[in-house]
């Protein structure tokens, strides 16, 4: 089955830029969306289609996606953006997950 | 604006059902594929299975297939996870999910979700 790896944790300062990677078998093909989970809150959408910006999601979120590799950017990290981040794509009919990556605002 | 409202959760012994239902409002529901995706306490998000806009198309994670059945009435803006033959590792809470684009067979990535509705396995 089709999996996708992110790393655990990340650490930013504040005003700093934060990147998120998730790697997963020529994930480049695919597209890949990024959801952001803050505690006790459903998801919220902040890329899909690996580079679009949903409305109402800030411009300092930005994805890319390339070989093995989607990419989440946020600039200018904020202390709001202190969240969980799931990538995701989908792979022979079944939608799959990473693991999540906690991003946590020094 | 899009309202989804889970329920339907609660507590189950191993090998017992629940269903679960959510309420959509604010879109055409029958234009959209809806999906159920999961969180176990502590744990990342699962997806568990999906709908398409007209009900025809269903999907399921391995993990679920054989015991549980999506639905949807869409003159109810309702869809449906019927559990059967519940395990403790289906303690979660699950969220339901629409896809945002019109007429799409799957549901394939999540633009408004739910707020989630507790189910918990345990003898």
């Amino acid at each position: 089955s089709y999996e996708l790896t992110q790393p655990p944790s990340v650490s930013v300062s504040p005003g700093q830029t934060a990147t998120i990677t998730c790697s997963g078998d020529r994930l480049g093909d695919k597209s890949a969306c990024w959801y952001q989970q803050k505690p006790g809150q459903s998801p919220v959408l902040v890329i899909y289609q690996s580079t679009m910006r949903p409305s109402g999601i800030p411009e300092r979120f930005s994805g890319s996606n390339s070989g093995k590799t989607a990419t989440l950017t946020i600039s200018g990290t904020q202390a709001m953006d202190e969240a969980d981040y799931y990538c995701q794509a989908w792979d022979s009919g079944t939608v799959v997950f990473g693991g999540g990556t906690k991003l946590t605002v020094l | 604006e899009v309202q989804l409202l889970d329920s339907g959760g609660g507590l189950a012994q191993p090998g017992g059902s629940l269903r679960l239902s959510c309420a959509a409002s604010g879109l055409t529901f029958s234009s959209y594929a809806m999906s159920w995706v999961r969180q176990a306490p502590g744990k990342g998000l699962e997806w568990v299975s999906s709908i398409s806009f007209t009900g025809v198309n269903t999907y399921y994670t391995d993990s679920v297939q054989g015991r549980f059945t999506i639905s949807r009435d869409n003159s109810k803006n309702t869809m449906y996870l019927q559990m059967n033959s519940l395990r403790v590792e289906d303690t979660a809470l699950y969220y339901c999910a629409k896809d945002p684009r019109a007429g799409a067979v799957a549901g394939l990535f999540f633009d408004s979700w739910g707020q989630g509705t507790l189910v918990t396995v345990s003898s």
